[in-house]
């Protein structure tokens, strides 16, 4: 793989459901994003982390949980789903905090019903 | 609060030149980003300014005033394929980007 990969592409949830988003990426950043992207709004911060073992809460944390157990993985976990987090999901990573460039994943587009 | 303003549409001729411009108010300042997004795409770096004045890079620039809290992107010799939404995006004091809702941009033959 070259970059950031995530999965799955596309996911339908009944609400309540728990979720994993999954984002895998090759480049030995130290620093990884989630963002959720919705119409009308920018993207908006969920959770980061700087460099493995360590993460931060974003704009919009609540209901959402991550985990950085390596460089390369930065899973995105619902614990509950909740129709409100319908939403496109956007994996990211910089070579580290407040790096100039992010690279950005493909989205996972999530629909909780 | 912290807030990026952008025009949410604009339309413009192939071949012509368009001005987006963003506007913001943010808790600190470490950078202005520029991001293209296609859609049904992911958003891809395009410029940033950190410093005022224009930054070039081909037929895209990218200007800053910070005391005015104003950047706009210059697209000169438009094609067809950059039809595309243009996000603006400030880096604040917390090296966090704060991210306006974008500006579709329509290009007419």
């Amino acid at each position: 793989i070259a970059g950031i990969t995530q999965a799955p592409t596309s996911q339908i949830l009944a609400a309540g459901r728990r979720m994993t988003l999954r984002c895998t990426q090759d480049m030995r950043h130290n620093a990884m994003y989630w963002y959720r992207q919705d119409l009308g709004l920018g993207l908006r911060l969920i959770h980061y982390s700087n460099t493995a073992g360590t993460t931060g809460k974003g704009e919009v944390p609540d209901g959402y949980s991550v985990s950085r157990a390596n460089t390369d993985d930065f899973p995105l976990t619902l614990a509950s789903a909740v129709p409100s987090q319908t939403s496109v999901y956007f994996c990211a990573s910089s070579e580290r905090e407040g790096y100039n460039e992010q690279f950005f994943g493909p989205g996972t587009r999530l629909t909780v019903l | 609060g912290q807030n990026i303003d952008q025009p949410t549409e604009m339309t413009a001729t192939e071949g012509a030149i368009v001005q987006i411009n963003c506007t913001y108010q943010t808790s600190g300042f470490n950078g202005l980003f520029w991001y293209q997004q296609h859609a049904g795409e992911a958003p891809t770096f395009l410029s940033y300014n950190v410093l005022d004045g224009l930054e070039e890079k081909g037929r895209f620039s990218s200007f800053l005033s910070r005391s005015k809290g104003y950047s706009y992107l210059l697209l000169k010799e438009l094609q067809m394929k950059d039809s595309a939404s243009y996000l603006c995006a400030v880096m604040d004091s917390n090296y966090q980007l704060i991210w306006g809702a974008g500006t579709k941009l329509i290009i007419k033959p």
